[in-house]
């Protein structure tokens, strides 16, 4: 089984809303990955977990808040956000390579499509 | 941070015709993959690539790390091949993952 499945599929928010986006993937993986895609460009790595804990961080704002439950599980909470971070958003996970002859393929879920109002 | 850029940006070639697409990428890396997203937004992996040569059916692909590029052949496109192409680098740590800039294909029948 090499799916990554994330609920829900389309999300509409206001702006003082708490919500949250789910993926899962029950390949085995150690490394699950959350990433921002915007119109017509590609997609932006935002946070990457490593046997569940944060190992990189790229700078996003605090009204993005990141959990990973277990090694399956992976959650993005939302609050406070603003129109400009409506976009598609897309998890992936991977085995997590440590050597160099290694590989460490992505897999990608379908992705949630948010639109913040 | 490094670069990535992809040519064409965008592509439209009729069924049947064969094509070649490009990505530099502005230092080494240690990871290559190259996806295809396809209109619903849904990222499919093609090939995990850091250096060599691989074939997958009408798919093949080439990376030569020393000289900074890759390349991702498509033969004898069908409709279906329509989408995005985005190659995917990591240098550094393998999971610090930059996309390119992506190319737009569109296969006419």
């Amino acid at each position: 089984d090499t799916e990554v499945t994330q609920t829900p599929k389309h999300l509409v928010m206001g702006m003082t809303n708490k919500k949250s986006l789910k993926c899962e993937q029950h390949m085995g993986h150690r490394a699950m990955y959350w990433y921002k895609q915007k119109a017509k460009k590609p997609p932006e790595l935002m946070f990457v977990y490593s046997y569940e804990k944060l190992s990189i961080n790229e700078s996003v704002p605090s009204r993005f808040s990141p959990e990973c439950p277990n090694s399956s599980l992976l959650n993005l909470h939302l609050h406070a956000l603003q129109p400009e971070d409506s976009a598609l958003y897309l998890c992936a996970s991977s085995q997590l390579a440590l050597e160099a002859t290694a590989t460490d393929t992505q897999y990608f879920g379908p992705g949630t499509r948010l639109t913040v109002l | 941070g490094i670069q990535v850029e992809q040519s064409p940006p965008d592509l439209i070639l009729q069924e049947g015709a064969n094509s070649t697409l490009r990505c530099n990428f502005s230092d080494s890396v240690n990871n290559l993959q190259w996806f295809h997203q396809n209109p619903w937004g849904q990222l499919i992996n093609l090939f995990y690539i850091p250096s060599g040569t691989k074939q997958n059916g009408r798919l093949s692909a080439t990376t030569v790390a020393t000289e900074r590029y890759s390349l991702l052949y498509i033969s004898s496109s069908q409709t279906t091949d329509s989408g995005v192409y985005f190659c995917a680098v990591s240098s550094g740590g393998y999971q610090k993952v930059t996309f390119g800039t992506g190319t737009k294909l569109q296969v006419i029948p």
